[in-house]
């Protein structure tokens, strides 16, 4: 499993984009990249999953390089409610089960 | 409800004590998984079941035991409960090969 690293902790004022930025150079070819947010005293809930170049949806971006040894997850005008643990993970082909690590702990300050 | 429920929510124990944690999945996902959460620690896997029948031991195994005998049922029992098993256990559940992990609420352990 190719393994991923992000900043322990980041702070930002409400109303400003949030870039977390996680590196996985052991990527693999069949490797997708995925994020969960975990709310404390809540399971983690899936954001957003992609393969390369660019995901949106309702809650955030996912850009992807072209060498997909790195991603960001981005957070447009991030309000209070958006404090919680972002955690990146690398997702393989097949049943193989998600491993998490400690997450960026992400403190949004009025 | 639909949904993904573990039950109790809160559970205290005693050391020595089998404790069996619940989990129930109303969308017949495939996959199924144990994870318990500590400080410093973040999520670690103990068991996963790819389907009925089927289950596999993940990162922290020792001290638990898991079956599935129906697929919508995942439970997570512990032989002879330790302080150490003193935790945060999140049940999840997935459709499909790359589909998102939908997670539990939780059930937060203490064992006195």
């Amino acid at each position: 499993l190719a393994k991923t690293t992000q900043p322990i902790s980041m702070d930002s004022y409400e109303g400003q984009e949030v870039n977390i930025t996680c590196s996985h150079n052991n990527i693999a070819t069949n490797d997708y990249i995925t994020w969960y947010q975990q709310f404390p005293s809540q399971g983690p809930r899936f954001i957003i999953q992609g393969y390369k170049t660019k995901v949106t949806n309702e809650v955030a971006s996912l850009f992807i390089p072209a060498d997909r040894k790195s991603s960001t997850l981005s957070l447009p005008r991030v309000s209070l409610s958006d404090t919680a643990v972002y955690y990146c993970l690398v997702r393989p082909a097949g049943n193989t089960p998600l491993v998490f690590g400690k997450g960026t702990r992400l403190s949004v300050i009025a | 409800d639909a949904g993904i429920t573990q039950s109790p929510r809160y559970k205290i124990t005693e050391t020595g004590r089998q404790v069996t944690l619940m989990c129930h999945q109303t969308w017949s996902h495939s996959y199924m998984f144990w994870y318990r959460q500590d400080l410093g620690h973040g999520l670690r896997l103990i068991y996963y079941s790819a389907a009925a029948d089927i289950t596999d031991k993940g990162e922290v195994p020792d001290g638990y035991v898991v079956s599935r005998s129906k697929t919508e049922n995942f439970p997570l029992t512990l032989e002879s409960a330790t302080r150490s098993q003193t935790s945060v256990y999140f049940c999840a559940s997935s459709g499909r090969d790359r589909d998102g992990y939908t997670f539990g609420s939780g059930t937060r352990l203490t064992v006195v």
